[in-house]
């Protein structure tokens, strides 16, 4: 019963290094959402897939890029970090998007740390 | 922009006190949710409510949508502190994918 799965939980980096957070579900859902939550800001949307194959941006998504490798899996990348980008990562999914009773179900979070 | 906005932002009461928690926007939601985080955890959904006017109860929570459907209010009675957390408001547009989530507000509740 994993749910959503992020890894890394944590992770420091140095200015100007990359890195991939990935997730994935078990839960058969079709949607998968990528948010960063920042004291005082609630989440924010970077990226969201509705379905396997697609991809759109959200609120925040400079600096960043999406993968969506199948329909478990969804990996957000940061080409080049910044100290901007130091947050809480949070990956979603749902079943189905646009409806009003879709729920999301959240991974535990994956802090990151630029310096 | 959609914009969600909560209020208070902090709120500290003690046990068995009443406390509500208010979430408004200047945009029409099809949909708005309510989640609840603990520190180290993802949100996790309480409620959604659909139909503008609707009120739904949870044990000691209660919840309802603004008759426009733009805001929504959280109303819990006799306070627990285990009900301490960091509460969330979430709009979903109709037509789109994207859920906006609130500013949020974070309840302690002293024991």
């Amino acid at each position: 019963n994993a749910g959503v799965t992020q890894t890394p939980k944590f992770q420091v980096l140095k200015t100007g290094q990359s890195m991939t957070l990935q997730c994935a579900q078990d839960m058969n859902h079709n949607s998968m959402y990528w948010y960063r939550q920042d004291p005082g800001m609630g989440l924010r949307l970077i990226y969201y897939s509705a379905s396997e194959g697609t991809t759109d941006k959200g609120e925040v998504p400079n600096g960043y890029n999406v993968s969506r490798l199948n329909k478990r899996e969804f990996s957000l990348r940061l080409e080049s970090a910044a100290p901007s980008q130091t947050s809480v990562y949070f990956c979603a999914s749902s079943e189905m998007a646009g409806s009003g009773a879709n729920v999301l179900t959240f991974g535990a979070g994956s802090r990151l740390t630029v310096l | 922009t959609q914009l969600l906005e909560q209020s208070p932002q902090f709120l500290s009461i003690q046990e068995g006190e009443n406390l509500t928690v208010y979430c408004n926007s200047s945009s029409v939601f099809s949909s708005l949710q309510w989640y609840r985080q603990e520190p180290g955890e993802g949100p996790v959904l309480l409620v959604t409510v659909v139909t503008g006017g609707e009120v739904k109860k949870l044990k000691r929570l209660t919840f309802q949508f603004g008759d426009a459907r733009k805001d929504s209010s959280l109303h819990i009675t006799a306070a627990q502190p285990g009900d301490t957390g960091l509460y969330l408001c979430a709009g979903a547009d109709s037509g789109t994918y994207k859920y906006i989530f609130g500013t949020g507000t974070r309840l302690k509740v002293l024991a």
